[in-house]
């Protein structure tokens, strides 16, 4: 497998465009998680998905976040729209979520840079 | 979900076996103790998971009390690789509602 597979890897915008990144789990994973990184806060949990479906977004920053999965091979993380203090690492991981295997399996990340 | 405290960095020097240490008053009993490490310009990746007692694997070692309310990560024999930030996570094994926090910054010299 290839594992968790982001795009972009590196994203600059100007403050007040729409940025999107995207998100391809392992097969197989039903859960999936949107994280952020930054010096100040550290990685933050945004939203996760379990079966498509969200579960918990109570770490989304605000509502020009938004995430989906329209499927169980593909997510998307939305901000619209960008803001300066946007810019971070943004991390996508999934995990199978089988008893006793609470492992997540990180993707490369996007680096992202709002002007 | 419980709240996790371990030290923000630790310097090492080669060759030498590192413990982290992190704290979790508040554990639940169903939740598992899990670290993370991430080398710059990557994602967390795991290392080592635990319920109880001590776990071994090919990267590390996990000491986990009777109490649990602790855990400390054992790297032996450190080498300068091992660098990297150290994650301890606390929680139910189906809750992955889990905040990774800034972790230890490990920086281990010759």
């Amino acid at each position: 497998d290839a594992g968790v597979i982001q795009s972009p890897r590196h994203e600059v915008t100007e403050m007040g465009q729409e940025v999107t990144l995207r998100c391809k789990p392992i097969s197989g994973h039903d859960y999936l998680f949107w994280y952020r990184q930054t010096m100040m806060r550290g990685l933050e949990l945004l939203i996760y998905f379990n079966n498509n479906v969200p579960i918990d977004d109570s770490g989304m920053p605000e509502d020009r976040f938004s995430a989906k999965m329209p499927n169980a091979s593909f997510s998307t993380l939305k901000i619209q729209p960008s803001e300066p203090r946007d810019s971070a690492v943004y991390f996508c991981a999934s995990g199978s979520g089988l008893a006793g295997e609470e492992t997540q399996y990180f993707g490369p990340g996007t680096r992202l840079l709002v002007l | 979900l419980a709240k996790t405290t371990q030290p923000i960095s630790m310097d090492s020097y080669e060759g030498q076996e590192v413990n982290i240490t992190c704290s979790h008053n508040n554990i639940a009993t169903n939740d598992y103790i899990t670290w993370y490490q991430q080398f710059p310009s990557q994602g967390p990746r795991f290392i080592i998971q635990g319920y109880k007692t001590k776990v071994t694997n090919e990267v590390a070692s996990l000491f986990i009390p009777a109490d649990r309310k602790s855990s400390t990560l054992s790297l032996p024999r450190v080498s300068l690789s091992d660098t990297a930030v150290y994650y301890c996570l606390v929680g139910r094994y189906s809750g992955y509602a889990l905040n990774f926090g800034k972790g230890t910054s490990l920086l281990v010299t010759p």
